[in-house]
């Protein structure tokens, strides 16, 4: 069974700062990591995907990825009050097990 | 293109009764993976299917159950109704199965109400 790990938050940081998100997993089959954002009251959208060791840049937005020690992180930059929800990181599922969701990380970004 | 659809949107029952709620996956999408959400538990895997075939299931009780058609949609009952299964339903659509990928897309949920 694959488990996944964030830290729940919320995570407060001033407008303009740097977010950063963790992930931990626990298996080392999973061989690509996928970020989504959910608003309150919303559905998850995916904003991010990871497939290989080292950063992933979008935008505002870097995905940092170390299957050896088994972490996944997002960063945003230049954080914006839109940026305010909870994050959730999802390993893909790999040897036919199903996608296993984290619980997520709420960010709050503060004016 | 169409996203996901999911209907309803919001739904009240009563305890001991059953429901169904239905996903229209985005088109040329084979694969229908359905996750139960609540507040302190985040997104819990409910099941998958793809081809008609279901190919994962969570760990819930067999009043969950579910089906896909060959147009791909997909339908979840839940029988014999609890207050504990108050909860954001959300449907996921992908491409290929969810264990060749974490890529999906959600449609916007059923929100149950179960009093």
């Amino acid at each position: 069974q694959k488990e996944v790990e964030q830290n729940s938050g919320p995570l407060s940081v001033p407008e303009g700062a740097i977010a950063s998100l963790n992930c931990t997993y626990s298996d080392r089959v999973s061989q690509s990591f996928f970020w989504y954002r959910q608003y309150s009251g919303k559905s998850p959208e995916l904003i991010m995907s990871i497939y290989s060791n080292g950063d992933k840049e979008d935008g505002r937005f870097t995905a940092q990825l170390n299957k050896a020690s088994q972490y996944v992180s997002l960063l945003i930059r230049d954080s914006q009050p839109s940026d305010s929800a909870t994050y959730l990181c999802a390993p893909e599922g790999g040897g036919y097990q199903k996608v296993t969701f984290g619980t997520g990380t709420k960010l709050q970004v503060i004016p | 293109k169409a996203g996901v659809t999911q209907t309803p949107r919001y739904l009240i029952k009563t305890r001991g009764q059953q429901v169904t709620l239905s996903c229209s996956p985005i088109s040329g999408h084979r694969s229908v993976s359905w996750y139960q959400q609540t507040p302190g538990q985040g997104l819990q895997f409910l099941f998958e299917y793809f081809s008609e075939t279901q190919r994962n299931k969570g760990n819930f009780p067999g009043r969950f159950s579910g089906r896909q058609f060959s147009n791909s949609r997909s339908e979840m009952n839940v029988s014999t109704l609890e207050l504990g299964d108050s909860a954001l339903y959300l449907c996921a659509s992908s491409l290929v199965p969810s264990y060749s990928t974490a890529e999906a897309f959600f449609g916007q949920g059923t929100r149950l109400t179960v009093v």
